[in-house]
């Protein structure tokens, strides 16, 4: 099945780093990626990983997979105010149909305190 | 800004209405996705097309209906609208059909927000 969990909500502290995580079900997920939605904003792509790494990298933001566990995690290093937003993990598959299609999960809301 | 463009940002319209929802993928992609953003269902995907056919369909209702120009801008018609139609509703496009995998990715619109009273 197609199914995609995340934590409603985060807060941390401005500076610390913030670690949202996810978790899929569906095995044959080849892509996974990590949208940012600010306040009365579209959808801003982040950062996306293959299934067959293990970890990427991009400045501030470190996405961890471990595939074994259907487990995906994105870190925010030194988390500022203006990263206050809803983040959503979504999963890509490749079915017979061969489709862009994204499953995403419900978005955790990151609360950044001054 | 993605370069995908959607109008009107947004729209308040009465129960039993009808509505079309505009957008312009970005330059070069073929493309487009509809996707639903509402508090009770989350984001959830619509319907896909690639080249002017329809290449997947998802939780669409059959009020719904979509179709994708030959200039590839694409509209999304809601009829018989109720209440529970209310929602974020997102355009995005991609280069490919299978972008997700060609290493292309999906960028999204920001958005129409859609009101039913």
């Amino acid at each position: 099945g197609e199914d995609v969990e995340q934590s409603l909500f985060l807060s941390v502290r401005e500076g610390d780093s913030s670690v949202i995580n996810c978790t899929y079900t569906d095995s044959s997920s080849t892509y996974l990626y990590w949208y940012k939605q600010e306040p009365g904003a579209g959808l801003q792509l982040l950062t996306y990983i293959f299934s067959n790494m293990d970890m990427k990298q991009d400045q501030r933001l470190t996405v961890l997979l471990n595939k074994k566990d259907k487990h995906l995690s994105l870190r925010i290093a030194d988390t500022q105010t203006g990263d206050s937003a809803i983040y959503f993990c979504a999963e890509s598959m490749q079915g017979s149909s061969n489709t862009g299609k994204l499953i995403f999960g419900q978005g955790t809301t990151l609360q950044v305190k001054p | 800004d993605s370069g995908v463009t959607q109008t009107p940002k947004h729209l308040i319209t009465a129960t039993g209405q009808r509505v079309t929802l505009r957008c312009s993928p970005r330059s070069g992609d073929l493309s487009v996705y509809w996707y639903q953003q509402s508090l009770d269902q989350g984001l959830q995907f619509l319907i896909q097309y690639y080249n002017g056919e329809e290449r997947a369909k998802g939780n669409i209702l059959e009020r719904f209906s979509a179709q994708q120009f030959p200039d590839l801008h694409s509209e999304l018609n809601l009829s018989s609208l109720e209440l529970g139609d209310s929602a974020l509703y997102f355009c995005a496009s991609s280069a490919s059909y299978r972008a997700p995998f060609s290493g292309n990715t999906i960028y999204f619109g920001e958005g129409s927000w859609l009101t039913v009273v």
